[in-house]
This record gives structure tokens, sequence and C-alpha cells, in this order.
């Protein structure tokens, strides 16, 4: 079975810093590029960054960017999220999608999603 | 406010078939593909369309999505109690360079 386990959410002071992991289960986790998407309270999905299958490339969003950090242990089919430099408005459920479809960033999907993990900033 | 604009509610009656559209820009919706995914709280989205029309497999065929210019919309026909969740669209946006998304709908079944 194809999924995915985000895990490491909480509730940190502004200025903190926390590590989200997404285990994946039921197939080759180097072959794929994931991306984490979050979703603050009341709003739509706003998407973090992506990580290539090798690594070898990351992209982040302008809101994230030199905050959040992506990475993967592929020997423990893990994916990482670390952010640093905590805001308020940092405050989501972060959930983890694997990158799906033709190898064209612009063409791509996503498939499947965690279940996602809450993370609270406040002081 | 999102990239990507839904209307924040739709409804029907089972058995009824209703539309979700998706409006973006030449950006985003005019020049890429868009997927779609369904969501219910506290679970995992779930992807229901990709590339504009293209459905998964295990997805039931009640399901379609359509695009024309800078817009996309969901069709669901023969609605069913089972569709009751949020729905939202996603594409890439060229100008961004990044995914964006649309705010969701949320689809009662009366």
């Amino acid at each position: 079975q194809v999924q995915l386990v985000e895990s490491g959410g909480g509730e940190v002071q502004p200025g903190r810093s926390l590590r989200l992991s997404c285990e994946a289960s039921g197939f080759t986790f180097n072959n794929y590029g994931f991306h984490w998407v979050r979703q603050a309270p009341g709003k739509g999905m706003e998407w973090v960054g992506v990580i290539w299958y090798d690594g070898s490339k990351k992209y982040y969003a302008d809101s994230v960017k030199g905050r959040f950090t992506i990475s993967r242990d592929d020997s423990k089919k893990t994916l990482y999220l670390q952010m640093n430099s905590l805001r308020v408005e940092d405050t989501a459920v972060y959930y983890c999608a694997r990158d799906l479809g033709t190898g064209n960033i612009r063409t791509n999907w996503f498939g499947p999603w965690g279940q996602g993990t809450l993370v609270t900033v406040s002081s | 406010q999102s990239v990507l604009t839904q209307p924040p509610s739709a409804s029907g009656t089972p058995g009824q078939r209703v539309t979700i559209s998706c409006s973006g820009s030449s950006s985003n919706i005019g020049s890429n593909t868009v997927n779609w995914y369904q969501h219910l709280p506290g679970t995992a989205p779930k992807l229901l369309i990709y590339s504009d029309n293209q459905r998964p497999s295990g997805v039931p065929d009640r399901f379609s999505g359509s695009k024309s210019g800078t817009s996309a919309s969901l069709a669901i026909s023969g609605l069913q109690s089972e569709d009751e969740a949020d729905y939202f669209c996603a594409a890439w946006d060229d100008s961004l360079s990044g995914w964006v998304f649309g705010g969701g709908t949320k689809l009662t079944v009366l």
C-alpha cells in the first residue's frame, strides 16, 4: 500500500525551530520527488517546496525561502522539512506529497498525500 | 487569498450533476495543466483529476475535468452522499515558479 505518514508537528514559540518527517512505504522512494504543502486554519492550500528525486534540486515558496529546508534520507525512506525562525503565520497543517508525472514539473501532479501534521506557532 | 479562484461552496441533491470552477491566469491555468483533489478534513487529500481531464485508476467516471483558456472545471455527475468533501484545484505558475492552489470548494449533498 502506497502511503506517506507525517510526524513531528507540535506547538512552538515564534523564532524557534521544528523538523517535520514524512515516512514513505509501499513504493521505491528514491525514484520520486516530493513536495511539502501546508494549509493554515480556514485557508486554502499553500505550496511550500519540492525536492527532486535525487535531491539535486530544491525549490521553495518565497514565504519560506531562507527559513525552511527540505531534505531526504533515501536509506530511511524519509522526507524532512527543517523549519527555522518560525513565525505565527507558519501555523498550519503540513502535508507531504509524492510528485508524479512526465518529469516536467509544470505538468506534474501530487499523489499520494499524507494525512498531515499540525504545527502551531504561538507565544 | 489564493491565486486560483474557486467558489467557497457548492451543493446538490443525490443524482444531480454539479460543477466547480477554478479561475486563474495566463501564467498558471492558461499555460499549464490543472489537477483536482478531494479532501475530507483530517484525512489525506486524494487525487481526482490530473492533466486537466485524466482520471487515476480507481476514481469513478462520475468525476470529469475540463479546461478552457484560463479557467478549469470539475464536474461530478450522479451525486452521492459520499461526495460531500472539499475540492481544490492546483496548477504550476510560471511567474511565481511554484505551485498555486484554489481556496477550495466545500460540496454539500443535500
